[in-house]
């Protein structure tokens, strides 16, 4: 069974710009979410969407969006992308209701310039 | 405020010994305790992962270690190799998100 897939893997875009970062979930797995992973703060949750519902959102500003589509994969957007927003960005997917038994993409690297 | 404490921040272990890595929690809703191990240029994969009705759970060398009362959980990972270095993350689970330990970081000399 193939793994979580994440397209771009490497990205680089300037202060201003918005990005789309797209995730494909292990087939099965309707329950995907997004995390930020930097340097200073780790790994921190952005959302959790299972069956095109958003059921949690972490503390992040409203810049930050997502969505999921009726085949589980799911896309984030960053708009006006800030020299804060570098990170590696993970996509996770879980089978189980509770989304709690998650397994994470490659991630996509994003450098703000 | 972080909900998951882990420490230590960074570890050296000699090949053949063991590593143990710490994590604490406060929210007694967490309901699943996942390991995390991360290789540089890669996402984290799930290593082992134990429910709270478990004091303790082994897969080959590893061991996660679970107390209920002290709301604390361990990992032990035995007969260290080389190829164990890497950041390991303990996570707790709750309301459809997990929540991260800051990591450790295992170096394991040959």
């Amino acid at each position: 069974k193939a793994g979580v897939t994440q397209t771009p893997r490497y990205l680089i875009k300037t202060r201003g710009q918005q990005v789309t970062l797209s995730c494909s979930p292990i087939s099965g797995h309707r329950s995907v979410s997004w995390y930020q992973q930097t340097p200073g703060q780790g790994l921190q949750f952005l959302f959790e969407y299972f069956s095109e519902t958003q059921r949690n959102k972490g503390n992040f500003p409203g810049r930050f969006s997502g969505r999921q589509f009726s085949n589980s994969r799911s896309e984030m957007n960053v708009s006006t992308l800030e020299l804060g927003d570098s990170a590696l960005y993970l996509c996770a997917s879980s089978f189980t209701q509770q989304g709690d038994e998650q397994f994470f993409g490659p991630g996509t690297r994003l450098t703000v310039l | 405020q972080q909900q998951v404490k882990q420490s230590p921040q960074s570890l050296i272990v000699q090949k053949g010994g063991i590593s143990i890595i710490n994590c604490a929690y406060e929210n007694t809703a967490f309901d699943y305790f996942p390991w995390y191990q991360q290789f540089p240029g890669k996402g984290p994969a799930l290593l082992i992962a134990i429910r709270p009705d478990v004091s303790e759970k082994k897969e080959g060398r590893f061991t996660i270690s679970f107390n209920k009362s002290a709301k604390q959980f361990s990992l032990h990972i035995m007969d260290s190799q080389p190829g164990d270095s890497a950041t390991y993350f303990c996570a707790a689970s709750g309301d459809y998100k997990l929540s991260f330990g800051a990591g450790t970081t295992v170096t394991v000399r040959a």
